[in-house]
């Protein structure tokens, strides 16, 4: 849906760098969602928002923090990224059911 | 722990005849329920809401929730060699969004 953008859309790493994914929207929606998707497990919920600057955590958050500065901007980031958050990950207004078209990371 | 199940397939069905997905989930207090359909490489998409328990169809698609059992089914009829995906079953305890379990997903393969 073009009213949620991800960047960048494929990204391989490194064990032990730090990596930032970020999710833009349009639509002004309050609540944003982070998932990682894995084969076998669904989509599981690292971090959610619900408003600016308002963030928690969810079933998988360990190892990732999130960030909103802006109502348009949720940033995730991996700290020091370890091989376990090699998946697919969707940025998501789950509310509206918008789903963001995922990013594919990669850590060697 | 919540857990939402379904059988990975792949589910193979010749075209033109009814697909049949299946869901379980294990929090009773559950009360929306989400059919999303997901092709390859692409981020999942809504097929079907249901919320109370029975029967909703959309076109192809008709939706079963049986609060009682704890499941919930989907079924596409007429199956097109363009249904083939992933089919993902979402629950959602008490309509916030953080409260989404997913399923691993059913994969469908619709033989021409």
């Amino acid at each position: 849906d073009a009213g949620i953008t991800q960047s960048p859309r494929h990204k391989v790493t490194e064990t032990g760098t730090p990596v930032t994914l970020r999710c833009h929207q349009t639509e002004n929606h309050r609540y944003m969602y982070w998932y990682r998707q894995d084969p076998g497990h669904g989509l599981r919920l690292i971090h959610y928002s619900y408003g600016v600057k308002d963030t928690d955590k969810g079933e998988v958050s360990d190892g990732y923090s999130v960030s909103r500065s802006k109502t348009e901007d949720f940033l995730l980031t991996l700290e020091s990224a370890t091989s376990s958050q090699t998946s697919v990950y969707f940025c998501a207004m789950i509310n509206e059911q918008f789903f963001g078209p995922g990013t594919r990371l990669t850590v060697l | 722990q919540k857990e939402v199940e379904q059988n990975s397939g792949p589910l193979s069905v010749p075209e033109g005849a009814i697909a049949s997905l299946n869901c379980t989930y294990s929090d009773r207090g559950s009360q929306s329920f989400f059919w999303y359909r997901q092709y390859s490489g692409k981020s999942p998409e809504l097929i079907m809401s249901i919320y109370s328990n029975g029967d909703k169809e959309d076109g192809r698609f008709t939706a079963q929730l049986n609060k009682a059992s704890q499941y919930v089914s989907l079924l596409i009829r007429d199956s097109q060699p363009s249904d083939s995906a992933t089919y993902l079953c979402a629950v959602n305890m008490n309509n916030y969004g953080q409260n989404f379990v997913f399923g691993p997903g059913t994969r469908l393969s619709v033989l021409p």
